[in-house]
């Protein structure tokens, strides 16, 4: 069965910093893309960052750009969202999802991200 | 530019079928999407892919009772025999290189 596990979520202050992981199992996780999507409080998804399965390419919304770094560790199975300068804006459930070349096929369950002061 | 067009709202009865609509942009007319479900206070779950043909992937578990097709720019998905925990939102998403876009989303009621 497909897993994906978000943590690291929390509450932070505007210009901080916050690192959300996902520990992905059921799949081999090293022969995928794998993304983040975000959904604002009362709003639709929209995609954030993607990373191809060996790490070698990555894609960011205009939004987050030069602020957020995609990473993976396929050793760890695990996939991270390093962000920085956090706005209100970013203010966010944040989602990990598995690319099946295209559609995302699975999804985690989120964890909350909230920029306030 | 590459958008993904969906009605605000959709309503059918409870037992009945609906079909909500998906509109790609002006020139990208082949592009497959998918749909995705999200049941209030739930993260999204993938339904299916829908193809340019109009053919379409299910994923794990979804019942025979969704199903896909598509017509020029637009992109369907049928729902049959509505049960109350079909009521969600419903997004399509599309995808080329290094972009992933998503629909407005549609908020089914199941009346």
């Amino acid at each position: 069965e497909v897993q994906l596990v978000e943590s690291g979520g929390g509450l932070v202050q505007p210009g901080g910093s916050l690192r959300v992981s996902c520990s992905a199992s059921g799949f081999t996780f090293s022969s995928y893309a794998m993304h983040w999507v975000r959904q604002a409080p009362g709003t639709g998804l929209e995609f954030v960052s993607g990373i191809s399965s060996y790490g070698g390419d990555t894609y960011y919304a205009d939004s987050v750009k030069g602020r957020f770094t995609i990473s993976r560790d396929n050793s760890k199975n695990t996939l991270y969202l390093q962000m920085s300068s956090l706005r209100a804006e970013d203010t966010a459930v944040y989602y990990c999802v598995k690319d099946m070349e295209g559609p995302y096929d699975y999804w985690g369950q989120g964890t909350l991200v909230a920029v306030s002061s | 530019q590459l958008v993904l067009t969906q009605s605000p709202s959709a309503s059918a009865s409870l037992g009945a079928s609906v079909k909500l609509t998906c509109t790609l942009s002006s020139g990208h007319s082949n592009y497959a999407i998918a749909w995705h479900q999200q049941q209030p206070e739930k993260g999204p779950r993938y339904l299916m892919r829908v193809n340019g043909d109009g053919s379409h992937n299910k994923g794990d578990g979804i019942p025979d009772r969704f199903s896909g097709s598509s017509s020029g720019a637009e992109r369907y998905l049928t729902i049959s025999s509505l049960q109350s925990d079909d009521e969600a939102d419903y997004y399509c998403q599309t995808w080329g290189t290094g972009i992933v876009l998503f629909g407005g989303g549609t908020k089914l009621t199941v009346l």
